[in-house]
């Protein structure tokens, strides 16, 4: 069946660091990968998606490619805000009324001042 | 804007009590989700539907029992809650399209003493 792995965290990071969490997949065909992320005391939301191998996501200075070859969706970002704590979840979805999603197990990131 | 929402945000209650949490979403979404969150973040399903007068069990065995009469509405019953039952528990809802990206509410916070 279909699995995602997420690096564990957490992540500590100093304010205008670069970010990277590291999420592969296994799953047959041609599933749509996302990142949700999740801030103190919220739901989780959509941060970012992409439905097909080669495709770039992009939100909020975040980014993330999708990677046949390698199996792989990392996030990253260029330099983080004490703003971005959150907990960051990487999940894989199909298209088709039954199927349902399968999501990491998240990654707590921490930004310092 | 995604419009889903749970109450009550809180809950705290006694050994034995029945609660019932509600989720509700005016999105017209047809599949609904209820995870449970444990402390490390990892999400858990519990329960779904497809839609009206659908509902099928999470790969999380739960006590809990859930209810789909109208599209809009899928509330969450313990019928005697446990100590074991304290967790965060997210409401989700997803949109058929090719994406199916899920749309989460707040989540409710719920201690059992």
């Amino acid at each position: 069946g279909d699995s995602v792995t997420q690096m564990e965290g957490p992540v500590t990071l100093s304010e205008e660091a670069f970010l990277t969490i590291n999420c592969t997949y296994t799953a047959t065909g041609y599933p749509s990968l996302f990142w949700y992320v999740q801030y103190p005391g919220e739901g989780l939301q959509l941060l970012l998606k992409a439905t097909k191998a080669d495709d770039k996501g992009s939100n909020k200075g975040f980014e993330a490619t999708y990677r046949k070859e390698t199996t792989s969706f990392h996030l990253e970002k260029g330099s983080v805000q004490v703003s971005d704590s959150a907990v960051y979840f990487c999940a894989l979805h199909r298209s088709g009324g039954s199927y349902i999603p399968t999501f990491g197990r998240g990654t707590s990131l921490i930004v310092h001042p | 804007e995604a419009d889903i929402y749970q109450t009550p945000r809180y809950l705290v209650i006694g050994t034995g009590k029945k609660i019932t949490l509600e989720c509700s979403q005016t999105m017209g979404h047809d599949k609904m989700y209820w995870y449970q969150q444990d402390p490390g973040m990892e999400l858990h399903l519990i329960h779904y539907s497809y839609g009206v007068n659908s509902t099928e069990k999470g790969d999380l065995s739960s006590e809990s029992t859930v209810s789909r009469i109208r599209t809009e509405h899928f509330p969450l019953t313990l019928e005697s809650a446990r100590p074991s039952h304290t967790s965060q528990y997210l409401c989700a809802s997803s949109d058929r399209t090719v994406t199916d990206t899920q749309y989460f509410g707040p989540g409710t916070r719920l201690t059992v003493l």
